[in-house]
């Protein structure tokens, strides 16, 4: 099966950086998303890891070790319109690519 | 980008009565649709997967018998909750994975999600 640890809840203040950690555990790990999810929406997505290292894209950035079965979601410059869930998933090989997600950060930035 | 539309986006049914939700991937072909189902402050939890032309994998613990799902053309994707009842409240949002060459970055799209309720 798959394990996937997120926090529960965060709060950081706006201009702030906050870093969102994830911790995964399956036997067919293909690749690392991360989602953004506001309340009553859909996720829409962030960022892809499949390889160690650092991705960049703007004011977010993700890092993957896949050795220690380990992620972060960096967000930079922190904005009140960040204040949302920020989902963890992890595509397992072994069941076709599936998707299976983390149970989620709740963000909030605060002035 | 690919989008993907859900219908209806919100819906209230009485308890007992069957609801359709619709799937649809307006700008690719999608041989492969998910369903979820997320619970207030939850995470998503995957229900099944619909293959196009086949039955649909449902997820331990998931009544393939209550959740009926038709994946009847490479972007239409249907998910029928039958005899629903109020615990079946729920957000179901699914998702389309574009038809791409084998090891290709295959992500998924979500669509808008639709918000059952169920008196």
């Amino acid at each position: 099966g798959q394990n996937i640890d997120q926090p529960t809840e965060m709060t950081a203040t706006e201009g702030a950086i906050v870093q969102i950690n994830c911790t995964y555990q399956t036997s067919g790990f293909n690749g690392l998303f991360w989602y953004q999810q506001h309340a009553g929406e859909a996720p829409t997505f962030l960022s892809y890891n499949v390889l160690d290292g650092l991705e960049e894209k703007g004011r977010f950035s993700s890092f993957l070790s896949r050795s220690k079965g380990y992620s972060y979601l960096l967000l930079k410059e922190l904005q009140m319109k960040d204040s949302a869930s920020y989902l963890c998933a992890v595509r397992d090989a072994n069941t076709g690519n599936q998707f299976y997600f983390g149970t989620g950060t709740s963000l909030t930035v605060i002035p | 980008g690919a989008v993907v539309s859900q219908h209806p986006s919100r819906v209230i049914c009485k308890s007992g009565t069957s609801v359709k939700i619709e799937c649809r991937s307006l700008d690719f072909q999608a041989t492969t649709m998910f369903w979820y189902r997320q619970f207030p402050k939850q995470s998503l939890m995957l229900m099944a997967t619909s293959n196009e032309g086949s039955k649909a994998t449902y997820e331990q613990g998931v009544e393939k018998d209550k959740f009926l799902i038709n994946h009847a053309s490479l972007t239409l994707s249907t998910l029928t909750v039958t005899s629903a009842h109020p615990e079946d409240s729920s957000f179901y949002i699914c998702s389309a994975r574009p038809y791409t060459l084998a090891g290709a970055n295959n992500e998924q799209f979500f669509g808008p999600g639709t918000r059952l309720t169920v008196l």
